[in-house]
């Protein structure tokens, strides 16, 4: 089957314009994680659904940064009044359940943002 | 704070040469510790979910062991060849946590012909 899919691939954007950024997971993973990667850093935790339960947004860096998740499936992060420090890749990845051995979490390839 | 570090930054050796990397983290409140291996223009990609201390696993010509007593976890790559050039992140997953995984900065391997 296919994998996690990202959209855009490539947004270049204007300081101050909202940005959304689409993640279509893996069908039938239950949970659900966004991650980016600014440039020089490692890969930072953003926020992650599972299931029907409260995401945990602990990860967002601002409340310009928020994301849904509809009908357990696709997810939205939208990004409010960008920021030049914004830039970055950011990863989509799903998985069977969060946790445990055999829950690895399967990567998008991402969408790189560029805020001008 | 959970601090995840990994250790060399880059590594560059030559085709056939064995090679390691160290990924140290939190030895309290362990639930699970990922390796994933990042190919330029690609998407990372697991390739081990280790759980239990003492565990080994192998992959083909890599394997990792971990250590979660002392919070520390080793990558070994026997016979490199170029394919094999990619960064190599380690993640960790504190219990009670849900799947967030906390990253690594990445060791790069550059293998060379």
């Amino acid at each position: 089957g296919a994998g996690v899919s990202q959209s855009p691939s490539n947004k270049v954007t204007e300081k101050g314009k909202d940005v959304e950024l689409r993640c279509d997971p893996i069908s039938g993973h239950t949970a659900l994680y966004w991650y980016r990667q600014s440039l020089g850093q490692g890969l930072e935790f953003l926020i992650y659904f599972q299931g029907n339960s409260a995401p945990d947004k602990s990860g967002l860096p601002s409340d310009r940064f928020s994301a849904e998740r509809t009908g357990g499936s696709v997810s939205t992060l939208t990004i409010q009044r960008t920021q030049q420090e914004d830039s970055a890749v950011y990863l989509c990845a799903s998985s069977f359940l969060s946790g445990g051995e055999n829950n690895e979490q399967f990567f998008g390839p991402g969408t790189r943002l560029t805020v001008l | 704070i959970l601090n995840v570090e990994q250790s060399p930054q880059s590594l560059h050796v030559q085709e056939g040469d064995s090679t390691n990397f160290t990924c140290s983290f939190p030895s309290s409140n362990f639930y699970a510790l990922h390796w994933y291996r990042w190919e330029t223009a690609k998407s990372p990609e697991a390739l081990f979910v280790m759980t239990l201390n003492g565990d080994e696993k192998k992959k083909g010509r890599i394997s990792a062991t971990l250590n979660t007593k002392e919070g520390y976890s080793y990558l070994y790559i026997k016979g490199s060849q170029p394919e094999d050039s990619a960064t190599y992140l380690c993640a960790f997953m504190a219990y009670n946590q849900g799947g967030k995984l906390i990253f690594g900065q990445g060791t790069e391997l550059s293998v060379k012909p």
